[in-house]
């Protein structure tokens, strides 16, 4: 089955600790992004990348940082997480138009 | 770089009824222009899209068109049902451009009145 996956689905971590969201998907994608929804704001892109070892800056870069090792694998790093980084991350990943979302990571930084 | 504006945020009709949605955008390179469902708890999923070269395009209850002069596009619902409730994301982009990021509008929560 073609489908974009996350984990975890569900964190709740403390300010300052490093992790990690995965995220992967079997379609040979060569697009693949991070978004992260807030409520009144909609969907914001955090990063994406064009194909392996090419990665850019979306709109709200600040506090992430990414990697495409791999084609089918784009994780999402923070590397010192802040309260204000508290939401519902999506992964998606395209081949030219549609894109493909995985079911969401929510993640609350205390 | 691209902005989309979505309008309104927050839309209720009476079930039957049809529902209109519309969102503007500002980069005139932008050729494709998705639009996404959100159903609650759940990710957001493509119902329908439409690219530059066409002005319309139906698919059963939905269509959308597209201004490309005005630039502004609407997501067209007739014969509102309750599983229609949802969040609808309007969304822009250049196909093969160097981003392949979509630029989303803020989302237009649909409210099916019973």
């Amino acid at each position: 089955e073609a489908q974009v996956t996350q984990n975890p689905r569900y964190l709740i971590t403390v300010t300052g600790k490093k992790l990690t969201v995965t995220c992967s998907q079997n379609m040979n994608h060569e697009y693949m992004s991070w978004y992260r929804q807030d409520p009144g704001l909609g969907l914001r892109q955090i990063y994406y990348s064009m194909n392996v070892e090419v990665t850019d800056k979306g709109d709200v870069p600040e506090g992430y940082k990414v990697s495409r090792k791999e084609k089918r694998n784009f994780p999402l790093i923070l590397e010192s997480p802040s309260p204000n980084q508290t939401s519902l991350y999506f992964c998606a990943s395209s081949w030219a138009d549609e894109q493909y979302f995985g079911p969401g990571t929510r993640l609350t930084v205390t | 770089g691209e902005n989309v504006e979505q309008h309104p945020s927050t839309l209720s009709v009476q079930e039957g009824d049809s529902a209109v949605i519309k969102c503007t955008y500002s980069d005139s390179a932008s050729n494709y222009f998705p639009w996404y469902k959100q159903e609650l708890g759940k990710r957001p999923q493509l119902i329908i899209d439409i690219r530059s070269n066409v002005g319309e395009k139906k698919d059963q209850r939905i269509a959308v068109t597209l201004n490309k002069t005005a630039k502004h596009f609407s997501l067209h619902i007739t014969e509102t049902q309750p599983e229609d409730s949802a969040v609808y994301f309007c969304a822009a982009k250049v196909l093969g451009g160097g981003a392949d990021g979509l630029t989303f509008g803020k989302g237009t929560h649909l409210i099916i009145q019973p």
